[in-house]
């Protein structure tokens, strides 16, 4: 999985802060997936996107989380004015073949 | 009913033992079936990609896939100490669709 890069690996963020967490994917994968992943919980889907398409964003909260995959450069998460509910584990993913989901290692957001 | 379900463990095993992990899940659409092995503050890595139904082995891994019973499972023969994370399932429906995930069983090989 070290094929998909995920920065800052660690970001620590003040209440109504704003967290940018970027991925990008491994080479000539174009489908990128975000979760989030609390301590002892499993992986939440947030959402999935193509390059300069949102496909699905079911798992997003509709306040202060927005993501996108423009053409050129990587995946960008974005959360507005954190909140210490959004410390967490935020992984991407990317896509080869159908069914191969590679991970990176992941952002780990801590808010104060 | 959620999606996937997976016993969470832990589960606790001597070093050689022979390890059965299981999910089972709802959705018959499903198509892909993977297993992540997931270290401690790392990121899960994919160590079987199934699809349909049947069997696959891969060292000293085996993964099988019952649709029928919509049951897949992860065999590790021989486990061992390094074999120690939490091991989770994941399935599909296909391109365009989410990748649902069990919430994990945490291993323990003990030496």
């Amino acid at each position: 999985n070290a094929g998909v890069m995920q920065n800052p690996r660690h970001l620590v963020r003040r209440r109504g802060q704003e967290a940018r967490l970027r991925c990008s994917p491994m080479k000539g994968h174009s489908h990128v997936y975000w979760y989030r992943q609390l301590p002892e919980e499993g992986l939440k889907f947030m959402v999935y996107l193509q390059k300069e398409n949102i496909i699905d964003e079911s798992g997003m909260p509709k306040e202060r989380f927005s993501a996108e995959f423009p053409k050129e450069g990587p995946s960008i998460l974005r959360i507005q004015q954190v909140v210490r509910g959004d410390s967490a584990a935020y992984f991407c993913a990317s896509l080869a073949v159908p069914g191969e989901l590679f991970f990176g290692e992941g952002s780990r957001l801590t808010v104060l | 009913q959620k999606e996937v379900e997976q016993d969470p463990g832990p589960l606790s095993v001597p070093e050689g033992a022979i390890v059965s992990l299981n999910c089972t899940y709802s959705n018959s659409a499903f198509q892909y079936f993977m297993w992540y092995r997931q270290y401690s503050r790392k990121g899960p890595e994919l160590l079987m990609y199934t699809y349909s139904s049947g069997n696959k082995e891969d060292g000293r891994f085996t993964a099988q896939v019952d649709k029928s019973s919509k049951y897949i499972s992860l065999f590790i023969r021989d486990s061992q100490p390094s074999d120690s994370a939490t091991y989770l399932c994941a399935m599909s429906a296909g391109t365009g669709n989410q990748f649902y995930f069990g919430t994990g069983t945490s291993l323990t090989v003990i030496p």
